[in-house]
This record gives structure tokens, sequence and C-alpha cells, in this order.
């Protein structure tokens, strides 16, 4: 039962142009979620939050919209550049003092220069 | 300031071996985690520890095992090794103190079991 799904496994941008990354979740409870980006043979790095008190939150280039009726996130990425090519997890988590996140199964970004 | 640290960077096993993998924190973090990340199945919890002193079972923790041997030391071993626990092991820690943060990722250990 994936609670947190990414449907894209793969995505292609140009250089400059905005990278748009998509997460789906099925549990109402998830109140906080997270972007994180990884690189080959490194461990994924955090990039971005939201909770769920929220709908938006911007950071730099990086902006995630959070739609709780839809139970959708996604994560912008403007303008995209050859460095942002890596896989993207977004994760989920409840209010529950367990510090546990679900995780997505990743979006592979590849912006082309 | 090395953040997490995990060893070894990568290990081959064969079925039934036994091994433990070393994650350190040096953030003073209260909480810390291990997961596995497998070609189309991202990053799964398979063990945690919320604080010194405790650990909780994750999404997949049949066959692990884990012990927390201090605030800034968290091992995962694997008792009787099998094919399907190839896979990249990631360990993580976070500050755990009531409110919501982020996680930081040690490197990895790639371990392949033949």
């Amino acid at each position: 039962d994936q609670q947190v799904k990414q449907n894209s496994p793969s995505l292609s941008v140009q250089e400059g142009r905005i990278s748009i990354l998509n997460c789906d979740y099925t549990n109402s409870m998830f109140d906080y979620f997270l972007w994180y980006k990884k690189y080959p043979a490194e461990g994924p790095t955090f990039l971005i939050s939201i909770s769920s008190i929220k709908d938006k939150n911007e950071d730099g280039r990086f902006t995630v919209f959070l739609n709780k009726s839809a139970k959708h996130l996604s994560l912008h990425i403007v303008p995209s550049q050859p460095g942002d090519s890596a896989v993207y997890f977004c994760a989920a988590s409840v209010t529950s003092g367990t510090y546990k996140y679900i995780f997505g199964t990743g979006t592979r970004l590849k912006v082309l220069a | 300031n090395a953040g997490v640290t995990q060893t070894p960077k990568f290990q081959v096993l064969k079925t039934g071996q036994s091994m433990t993998l070393q994650c350190a924190q040096d953030m003073n973090h209260n909480s810390m985690y291990w997961y596995r990340q497998d070609p189309g199945m991202g990053l799964r919890l398979i063990y945690y520890s919320a604080s010194e002193g405790t650990t909780d079972k994750g999404e997949v923790p049949n066959g692990y095992n884990v012990s927390r041997l201090n605030k800034r030391e968290f091992s995962l071993r694997l008792e009787s090794a099998a094919p399907s626990q190839t896979s990249v092991y990631f360990c993580a820690s976070s500050r755990g103190d009531g409110s919501y943060n982020e996680q930081f990722f040690g490197p990895g250990t790639r371990l392949t079991v033949l």
C-alpha cells in the first residue's frame, strides 16, 4: 500500500524552463511534507518543506504547492538548471511524535542544456 | 563537521553471512533512522530510534536488528544475509525535538548478497 506516490519515474526539461514534479498521497492524516534531492552515489539532501496549514512555500528557485483537498503536492523549479538533474523524493509525516516519514518512489529529473 | 557517516561504503556478502552496518552523527540529534533504497521502491524505513534508548520497527524490519549504542551511534545488523537484502542502505538523523524538521542522510552503504 503506497501511501505516497510519485507517478512519473522521469522527467526531461530544457534549461531555463520550469520543472514540475508531482506527488500524491492517500493518508489524510499527513500534515507535513518534504522534498529531497538525490545525486548518484550520495545520500538524499533536504530541499524544501511545507506544513499542512500552508498551501505554498518558496525558497529561491524552488516552490512547493500543497492541495489538501486533492491530496497532492508539487515542486516547481524555475528556472531549471543542469545542476538540478537528480532524483527527487517527496516525503510525508503525521503529527505522532515518532518523527517517521514515508517516502515516494522518486522522479528522475534531467535538465537539458 | 562530518554530519552523518556510514561504514562501510561497499560490502559483498554470501548468503547466510552476518554483518553490521555502522552509523554515527555529530549533530547532537535525538532521532536516527535506517532506510533501504531499491530500484522503483524509493526509500523504505527499516528501523528508527526516536531517542537514545528506544528503537522501533519501520515498514520493512524483517531480517534486521538495530542497536542505539549511544546518542551518536545507531547500527544495523543482518544476522543471516539473503539475496533479497541486496540494496543501498542509508542512515539518517534528525533533531527529534518535538517539532518537524528534516532528516540528514549519510552517503549510503551499497550491499550485495550473493
